[in-house]
């Protein structure tokens, strides 16, 4: 089946700290890939995308095929990056899958 | 406009009532989606409209009912449906493949 994997449910770092999300995907195939965040009250929104490799908000994430993962990064925390962050992988054209979601805190 | 917009935003709504949850779009996108999310989990895929017609359909009981009157609007239509079903309802919609799925606020859905 298809499955997207984000091992930690919350992540706690200090402010200035560099943060890891990790995101594991089981997919034979070459899915399109995903970061959705949703701040406090908000919709859920597009953070990044693997098919543009952009970085938003000072976090990147790169794909590795060989270990089927597609980590969030960011350098520096800010205290404002304290959100739900959710792994997404789409398999086919109209189907989006995912991940349990990661809680991070970033800490003053 | 790279909004969805859902009504209501609230329901609540007894087992043996009938409702209906509406979405809309005007980013011209051919694909609409209906998500379920529990409190502290991701959201669930329940059904995909393509080009106005179904899809996919997650093996969502009968009690949920879609429907998609144009290619802007998708409802949910709502049936005696049991306590467990209370969630948040989640409406989106894509232009395919490697696009972005833009999502709704959400409508809240009590059953009591």
């Amino acid at each position: 089946a298809q499955r997207v994997t984000q091992p930690e449910k919350l992540l706690s770092v200090f402010k200035g700290a560099p943060v890891e999300l990790k995101c594991n995907y089981s997919y034979s195939g070459s899915p399109e890939l995903f970061w959705y965040v949703q701040y406090s009250r908000q919709r859920l929104q597009l953070l990044l995308r693997h098919i543009s490799r952009e970085s938003i908000k000072g976090f990147t994430a790169d794909l590795n095929k060989g270990e089927t993962s597609f980590h969030l990064k960011k350098p520096f925390a800010q205290e404002e990056d304290s959100a739900m962050y959710y792994c997404a992988s789409q398999p086919g054209t109209y189907k989006y899958i995912f991940g349990t979601g990661t809680r991070l805190k970033v800490l003053a | 406009d790279t909004e969805v917009t859902q009504t209501p935003k609230h329901l609540v709504m007894g087992m043996t009532n009938k409702k209906s949850l509406k979405c809309e779009q005007h980013m011209g996108h051919r694909a609409m989606y209906w998500y379920k999310q529990k409190a502290k989990k991701p959201p669930e895929l329940m059904f995909v409209y393509s080009y106005e017609k179904l899809s996919i359909n997650e093996s969502v009981p009968s009690r949920f009912s879609p429907e998609c009157p144009n290619s802007s609007l998708l409802n949910l239509h709502l049936h005696a449906l049991q306590p467990e079903d209370s969630a948040l309802y989640l409406c989106a919609s894509s232009g395919g493949f490697g696009n972005t799925i833009y999502f709704g606020e959400g409508s809240w859905l009590t059953v009591v």
